[in-house]
């Protein structure tokens, strides 16, 4: 099983502020790794797919970068809104896995 | 507009079985692989089963091989789960998510807003 490693675990940041969040894979996934945003009492959303392509309805803001075995996710400038849990995810080799998240708190 | 609306989460005993129920709407259900994923309280992320667009192929994560059955009704627009012999490790809120294409590519583009499942005596 492929683990993914979120760092940090925790980010406190201001809006207007750059984030980087950072995934290791255990194994290269090559460029098959996903970013989803959770916010607290909702369901995840995707933000990422195959470590650059925004998904529909993302703002520019949000880009994605990385390959094989080191990924970031960068929000340029963050929004209030912004402020979330974040998950990587591989969909390299089976069974698919998670990273344990990072949570991007106001600071 | 996409919609998966879940449906079937309930209190449940140690051994006992579910079935989840997920409508689908705002899309050509049979033209997307759609996938189940859970999180247990408090807790990340877990894949836990996926299916084509034909139905054809499904796939599973091992800690519910051999227990949960992942099934879709073109005529219905519905994705289900069969869960049975649950533990209280199944406990979680589950997500139906609608795949980017027809194959089984679980990049989880869309998901539904959830619903608990919980296992205790």
């Amino acid at each position: 099983e492929i683990v993914l490693t979120q760092s940090p675990a925790t980010l406190s940041l201001s809006p207007g502020e750059r984030a980087t969040l950072s995934c290791r894979a255990s194994q290269s996934v090559y460029s098959y790794l996903a970013w989803y945003q959770q916010k607290v009492g909702q369901a995840p959303r995707l933000l990422i797919y195959d470590t650059s392509n925004r998904a529909a309805g993302i703002p520019a803001r949000f880009s994605g970068s990385g390959s094989g075995t080191d990924f970031t996710l960068t929000i340029s400038s963050l929004e209030p809104e912004d402020f979330a849990v974040y998950y990587c995810q591989q969909r390299s080799r089976w069974p698919r896995t998670f990273g344990q998240g990072t949570k991007l708190e106001i600071k | 507009e996409v919609q998966l609306l879940e449906s079937g989460g309930d209190l449940v005993q140690p051994g006992g079985s579910l079935r989840l129920s997920c409508v689908a709407s705002g899309f050509p259900f049979s033209n997307y692989a759609m996938s189940w994923v859970r999180q247990a309280p408090g807790k990340g992320l877990e894949w836990v089963a996926s299916i084509s667009g034909s139905g054809s192929d499904t796939f599973y994560t091992d800690s519910v091989k051999g227990r949960f059955a992942i099934s879709r009704d073109k005529s219905r627009s519905t994705l289900y789960l069969q869960m049975n012999r649950l533990t209280a490790e199944d406990t979680a809120i589950y997500y139906c998510t609608k795949d980017l294409e027809v194959a089984v590519t679980t990049v989880f583009a869309y998901w539904g807003q959830g619903i608990p499942v919980t296992v205790s005596a």
